[in-house]
């Protein structure tokens, strides 16, 4: 059974352009999360979803950033008008129920010039 | 908001060694999780705990719900070079519906 994956695994890109990250997640788990890890720090935690329900976006830095989830299986998490200080990798994650143990992919690296 | 402070923030030590490590929050949890990250890797989940009081072992590893629900512990026995990384302890308060990352604890060991 694959695990998640994610694509790209690089992304360049100018100060204000768009950027979309996907993540495809193991199959059968209802609960996708996305984290912001900054160099050298810990995950930030971006939004998650359970199901079809609606997602907790309360931990998005800004409305810049928006993320869906199709069907309820792939994400995407949108960033808008990229600034410098979003370049980070960005990980996916997702388990069987929400609060399970989250098994991650191998993340985006984002970089903003 | 919440944080999971763990300590030490960093730790080199020789081949063979044991090693211990902590978090801590401010907020009661009802699961901890401790995960291992390689440099450009996803944190890979090492042990799950559910219960306060519980002591869980996975090979070399030990890890321990304390009992206070507010802190957990992790220890590695007789480390090898591959145990190398950063160890994150993480999981949701019992309160809320987010799910937080301890700050991390990055090891290196000196053959």
């Amino acid at each position: 059974g694959a695990g998640v994956s994610q694509s790209p695994s690089n992304k360049v890109t100018e100060k204000g352009k768009d950027v979309e990250l996907r993540c495809d997640p193991i199959s059968g788990h209802t609960a996708l999360y996305w984290y912001r890890q900054s160099l050298g720090q810990g995950l930030e935690f971006l939004i998650y979803f359970q199901g079809n329900s609606a997602p907790d976006k309360s931990g998005l830095p800004s409305d810049r950033f928006s993320a869906e989830r199709t069907g309820g299986s792939v994400s995407t998490l949108t960033i808008q008008r990229t600034q410098q200080e979003d370049s980070a990798v960005y990980l996916c994650a997702s388990s069987r129920e929400i609060y399970n143990e989250q098994f991650f992919g191998p993340g985006t690296r984002l970089t903003v010039l | 908001g919440q944080q999971l402070n763990q300590s030490p923030q960093s730790m080199f030590i020789q081949e063979g060694e044991d090693v211990s490590m902590n978090c801590t929050s401010s907020s009661i949890f009802n699961t901890w999780l401790w995960y291992k990250q390689d440099p450009g890797e996803g944190p890979v989940l090492l042990i799950a705990l559910y219960k306060a009081g519980e002591l869980t072992s996975n090979g070399r590893l030990t890890a321990q719900f304390g009992i206070t629900r507010k802190d957990s512990f992790l220890n590695i026995s007789a480390s090898i070079p591959s145990d190398v990384g950063i160890y994150f302890c993480a999981g949701p308060p019992n309160t809320g519906n987010q799910f937080y990352f301890g700050t991390g604890t990055s090891l290196t060991v000196i053959p």
